[in-house]
């Protein structure tokens, strides 16, 4: 069964800390691997996407890895800030025709000031 | 370019109620989405389309949910009857085939 686990579930850390976001998945024929910000009451916001034959993304402050070998993404912030506050979700879409995105339960980031 | 469109953003209802949310589309992207967010979950796939025809529905629950796409644009997800299990954040999502996603607001339904 193709699954997508993030740890942790959630996560504080003061204002101006670098941190890491990690994203496992099942069977490593992926097509391609997105990272989401989601802020209450609110959709998704696509921040990055690796496909299958990259090793990493960067924008800004953010910067997503991915190893399929070992079924793993990471997402880097760095310096965060209160406004970066908001869950961080994984997707995943394998190879195979099917254009579905399987997406983890997210980890909920809170940068304090 | 404006983004996809969700209405209504809140309802409230009654269990065994009906009750429908309406979906337009980013202008030109023929597929379409519907994820259904639980609390504390990550969105998962109720349905798929392509243009208006349904690509994917294996997640669906066809007893009480159904879902069109006329003319390919707008599209309406219903429930009837409605079950407390059913409260949940409705997304829906856009894309050009085979790119990136983008998402609605959702709609926040809770089930009494």
């Amino acid at each position: 069964k193709q699954e997508v686990t993030q740890i942790p579930a959630a996560l504080s850390v003061p204002e101006g800390e670098n941190l890491v976001l990690n994203c496992s998945f099942t069977d490593s024929a992926i097509y391609n691997l997105q990272w989401f910000r989601q802020d209450p009451g609110k959709g998704l916001t696509s921040l990055l996407l690796i496909q299958s034959s990259q090793r990493e993304q960067t924008s800004g402050r953010l910067n997503a890895s991915l190893d399929k070998s070992s079924g793993r993404s990471t997402l880097y912030i760095a310096a965060s800030q209160p406004g970066d506050s908001a869950t961080y979700l994984c997707a995943v879409k394998w190879e195979g025709g099917s254009e579905k995105l399987v997406f983890g339960k997210g980890t909920k980031l809170t940068v304090n000031p | 370019e404006a983004g996809v469109a969700q209405s209504p953003r809140y309802k409230i209802i009654e269990k065994r109620q009906s009750v429908a949310f309406w979906c337009n589309p980013i202008s030109g992207h023929a597929t379409l989405y519907w994820y259904q967010q639980i609390l504390g979950q990550g969105p998962k796939l109720l349905i798929q389309f392509q243009n208006n025809g349904v690509v994917d529905d294996s997640q669906l629950p066809k007893d009480r949910f159904s879902a069109e796409r006329l003319k390919g644009v707008d599209s309406t997800l219903k429930i009837q009857p409605a079950k407390l299990e059913d409260s949940a954040v409705y997304l829906c999502a856009s894309s050009l085939v085979t790119s990136r996603q983008y998402f609605g607001p959702g709609t926040r339904l809770t089930v009494l």
